[in-house]
C-alpha cells in the first residue's frame, strides 16, 4: 500500500533556529517524492521534488531509500516559512496521482 | 497566465442534494486530478483524466460521485443526494506534457458544506 506518514501535526521554531519536517513512506516501487507547501491565503504549490536535488527558498529535501524517509530540512527558518506543508509521493515519470501525507503546520515565532 | 481555477468558491448544500462543481485547468495541459480534503487532512486522490478519457477513478468514494471531462478541457465533478460526510475542499490540479512533466497546478479549491 501507498503511504505517506507526517508524524507532527503541528512544529513551530524559533526565526533563525534550524527546521527539519519528518516524513515517511512506505511504497512498493521506486516512488517519486515531493513537498508541497500551502501558504496563508494561497492556493497548494510544488515546493520541490527529490530528482531535482535543488534547493529551495534555502530548503533541502533528502530521499533515503534505506529508511524510507524524505524530510524537508533549512539550515535557519525566516519567518515567511510558516505554512502548511505537505509531503506527497507518486510512481515515477509521467503523469500520476498524489499520495499526501496529512500535512505539518510550520509556525515560526520572531 | 491563468492559472487553474474552480468555481464556486464556496457551496452550501442541504443533505440529499445534488452539486456540481467546476474546473478550468491551465490551457492546454492534458492531465486533470480531482482530490478531496477533509478538514485537517491531506488531499486524498479521487479521479485523473487525460484528455478527455478518464484513466483512472478508483478514489471516487461512493457511486455518488461522478467526474466528466467532456472535452478534454473543462471538467465538472458530481456529487449526488449529498451525505454530511462529504464536507470537503474539493481540489482541482493539472498538468503538462503527459509523460514527462510531474508539477501539478491546483486550483483554489471549492469548499463545500452539507448541512
Amino acid at each position: 500500500a501507498q503511504r505517506v506518514t507526517q508524524p507532527e501535526k503541528l512544529l513551530s521554531v524559533f526565526k533563525g533556529a534550524p527546521v527539519e519536517l519528518k516524513c515517511n513512506y512506505s511504497y512498493s516501487g521506486s516512488p517519486e517524492l515531493f513537498w508541497y507547501v500551502q501558504y496563508s491565503r494561497q492556493r497548494l504549490q510544488l515546493l520541490l521534488r527529490h530528482i531535482s536535488r535543488e534547493s529551495i527558498k534555502g530548503f533541502t529535501a533528502d530521499l533515503n531509500k534505506g529508511e524510507t524517509s524524505f524530510h524537508l530540512k533549512k539550515p535557519f527558518a525566516q519567518e515567511e516559512d510558516s505554512a502548511m506543508y505537505y509531503c506527497a509521493l507518486s510512481r515515477l515519470q509521467g503523469a500520476q496521482k498524489l499520495v499526501f501525507g496529512q500535512g505539518t503546520r510550520l509556525t515560526i515565532n520572531p | 497566465g491563468a492559472g487553474v481555477s474552480q468555481s464556486p468558491r464556496y457551496k452550501v448544500a442541504k443533505r440529499g442534494q445534488d452539486v456540481a462543481l467546476r474546473c478550468d485547468p491551465i490551457s492546454g495541459h492534458v492531465s486533470l486530478f480531482w482530490y478531496q480534503q477533509a478538514l485537517g487532512q491531506g488531499p486524498e486522490f479521487l479521479t485523473y483524466f487525460q484528455n478527455e478519457a478518464q484513466l483512472d477513478k478508483s478514489g471516487l468514494p461512493s457511486d455518488r460521485f461522478f467526474a466528466e471531462r467532456p472535452e478534454g478541457s473543462v471538467s465538472t465533478l458530481k456529487i449526488q443526494r449529498t451525505q454530511q460526510e462529504d464536507s470537503a475542499v474539493y481540489l482541482c490540479a493539472s498538468n503538462g506534457a503527459g509523460g514527462s512533466s510531474y508539477e501539478q497546478y491546483f486550483g483554489p479549491g471549492t469548499r463545500l458544506t452539507v448541512t
